[in-house]
């Protein structure tokens, strides 16, 4: 079956720290991937999102994030965390091989980040 | 606002009733899912619809009965529920593979009590 891991459950960082996120996912086929975000008390929001092209893809707030197909890894990256960025973080999959949409979601990482 | 609206926000029901989540999207999505989202647990794919066609019921208990009446609208049909079935219930919508991108959109979501 396909999934997709989230390697760190819990985070927590200082302000101006860099950030990485780690990703993996399991399905051979061609894949979208897509990070988002759940700030406290607020809806899930796409940070950025990958389906073809250039793998190195740039999303909000100084957010980017990596696609290593060789890996089968989508790692989420920022170089200077913000108080603000405290929030949850989801990898999402779509296989797209698959005939139909199906959009599979990791288990979150949660960033607490302290001024 | 995302533009998938779902109502209740806030719902709080017996193990006996009888009740139904709705979500709606005015944004010419073909695809809608059900997820849930429980306290330290990982976002659960619940349903998949594309085009009113039932795509995925993840091994779903038949407690939970889903319904698209058409590609705006999707219910989550709830009766004799468990206490362990209390959780954030999200709606999404995406577009169809070939238009794009397939990035979800989501609900601000139904906060479910069952007691």
């Amino acid at each position: 079956a396909q999934s997709v891991s989230q390697h760190n459950h819990h985070v927590i960082l200082s302000e101006a720290a860099s950030l990485e996120l780690g990703c993996n996912y399991s399905y051979g086929g061609t894949v979208n991937l897509f990070w988002y975000v759940q700030y406290p008390g607020q809806h899930l929001q796409l940070l950025l999102k990958y389906f073809s092209g250039d793998p190195l893809v740039k999303g909000i707030k100084g957010f980017e994030a990596e696609f290593i197909k060789s890996k089968f890894s989508f790692n989420l990256r920022k170089p200077s965390v913000q108080w603000s960025d405290t929030a949850e973080y989801f990898c999402a999959v779509n296989p797209i091989s698959g005939g139909y949409n199906k959009l599979i979601f990791g288990a979150g990482t949660r960033l607490a980040v302290h001024p | 606002e995302t533009g998938v609206t779902q109502t209740p926000r806030h719902l709080v029901m017996g193990m006996t009733n009888k009740k139904s989540l709705k979500c709606e999207q005015h944004l010419g999505h073909n695809a809608m899912y059900w997820y849930k989202q429980s306290a330290k647990k990982p976002l659960e794919l619940m349903f998949v619809y594309n085009f009113k066609e039932q795509t995925e019921n993840n091994s779903v208990p038949s407690r939970f009965s889903p319904e698209c009446p058409n590609s705006s609208h999707l219910f989550l049909h709830l009766h004799t529920l468990q206490p362990e079935d209390s959780a954030l219930y999200l709606c999404a919508s995406s577009p169809e593979r070939g238009q794009g991108s397939t990035e979800a959109f989501f609900g601000q979501g139904t906060r479910l009590t069952v007691v």
